[in-house]
């Protein structure tokens, strides 16, 4: 079946550092891979997303490629601020029998001290 | 443009009892999805409804049930609720394979 796997949280981070969080899947076919957000007593908002390989998302400073030779999609950001602390959720949709099925990896959880 | 609401927030339960939980879709949406979130983990996709029907289903025991109404809000009803189903229940709906959440509910079952 299709899988998500997420670096383990949490990342701590100084302000303005340089932020990688890691994501690689399984997945028949070809899905489309996501990043979203949630923070604290929030549901999840959708950072980015990409459709096919080598697409780039970007969204608020964050980035992440699609790499279809290392089935990887890294979430990256150049400078953090505090206000990014949250948790970060990988995510694929892959088509199975006619319907998208959505598979989400546990979550990194980032935080940022000023 | 009203985005995905869900009722009700929190929700204490025991266990035996069934629960229905309530999503009302952003406008326009013809797709909504339902997920299990348990502390510290991802959502664990329970089925989506696309115009009334339901398609596609993940590893959840029939006692999870659904429906989708003409105005595509949704109904996610779970019968003899178990200590384990105490979680953070999310909704989405989804359009062109983007999918928007709601808040979510809090159900404990006790």
């Amino acid at each position: 079946g299709n899988s998500v796997t997420q670096m383990e949280g949490p990342v701590t981070l100084s302000e303005e550092a340089f932020l990688t969080i890691n994501c690689t899947y399984t997945a028949t076919g070809y899905p489309s891979l996501f990043w979203y957000v949630q923070y604290p007593g929030e549901g999840l908002q959708l950072l980015l997303k990409a459709t096919k390989a080598d697409d780039k998302g970007s969204n608020k400073g964050f980035e992440a490629t699609y790499r279809k030779e290392t089935t990887s999609f890294h979430l990256e950001k150049g400078s953090v601020q505090v206000s990014d602390s949250a948790v970060y959720f990988c995510a694929l949709s892959a088509p199975s029998g006619g319907s998208y099925i959505p598979t989400f990896g546990r979550g990194t959880s980032l935080i940022v001290h000023p | 443009e009203t985005g995905v609401t869900q009722s009700p927030t929190h929700l204490i339960k025991t266990r035996g009892q069934q629960v229905t939980l309530r999503c009302s879709s952003q406008s326009g949406h013809n797709t909504v999805s339902w997920y299990q979130q348990a502390l510290g983990q991802g959502p664990q996709f329970i089925f989506q409804y696309y115009r009334e029907e339901e398609n596609g289903r993940g590893n959840f025991p029939p006692r999870f049930s659904g429906l989708q109404f003409p105005n595509y809000s949704s109904e996610l009803n779970v019968n003899a609720l178990e200590l384990d189903d105490s979680a953070l229940y999310l909704c989405a709906s989804s359009f062109n394979n983007e999918q928007f959440f709601g808040p979510g509910t809090r159900l404990t079952v006790l």
